[in-house]
């Protein structure tokens, strides 16, 4: 049984830059949540997809969207990249209407 | 607004010593969730226990324990023996049901667990 999976394990991007960063659920999920986690931080929630739509959305600019596709995959889009935005992208899916969430091994994005 | 806190910020012990992370939670709904969390230096969250809110049942499962006390909104883990492998960051988080039926936890910012040969 896969658990979920995210691709690519390591990026550096430069300022302004954007990124695509990509995630595959676990066997029988169809709901992907994204989490951003800086250096020495819990994991912060940016937006949860479920069937195809942006269901909840975290405290995160404009910058920061996402897509879901039919077969339950989905990927986190950021523009205009700042050094901030340095951090663990760490993807979680779930099964709709389940409160437990199962995580990927995460993208460490680095901006320079 | 649902809150954790983990006052420990780092513990250091010796490999076969018991230890016990805290997890203080704060929040207005009489359902919700608790879990926690290990964290390797991988980087991968891996799912260790969760708890609803009408279960206070504590639970032991091998090296780990879990004490949930809703009278002082506390959700400890203890490891008993460590070992070595059991190095890792450990993290609280907490569920309430959003709209929608949708479940975001919120993470408290982890204890990094140490444990020395």
């Amino acid at each position: 049984d896969a658990g979920v999976t995210q691709s690519p394990t390591h990026l550096i991007k430069t300022r302004g830059q954007q990124v695509t960063l990509r995630c595959s659920p676990k066997s029988g999920h169809d709901t992907v949540s994204w989490y951003q986690q800086a250096l020495g931080q819990g994991p912060q929630f940016i937006f949860q997809y479920y069937e195809e739509e942006e269901r909840q959305r975290g405290n995160f600019p404009d910058r920061f969207s996402g897509h879901q596709f039919p077969n339950y995959s989905s990927e986190l889009n950021v523009n205009a990249l700042l050094l901030g935005d340095s951090a663990l992208y760490l993807c979680a899916s779930s099964s709709s209407g389940s409160d437990t969430q199962y995580f990927g091994p995460g993208t460490r994005l680095t901006v320079l | 607004a649902q809150k954790v806190t983990q006052a420990q910020t780092e513990i250091s012990v010796v490999e076969k010593e018991d230890v016990t992370l805290d997890c203080v939670y704060e929040t207005r709904d009489t359902t919700y969730y608790l879990f926690w969390y290990k964290q390797p230096p991988s980087g991968e969250l891996v799912f260790l226990i969760r708890r609803n809110s009408f279960d206070e049942q504590n639970e032991i499962s091998g090296r780990y324990s879990w004490n949930f006390q809703k009278s002082t909104s506390s959700f400890n883990f203890t490891i008993t023996a460590s070992q070595v492998v059991d190095s890792a960051v450990y993290f609280c988080a907490l569920s309430e049901a959003a709209s929608g039926g949708s479940y975001i936890p919120t993470f408290g910012r982890g204890t990094s667990l140490i444990v020395h040969p």
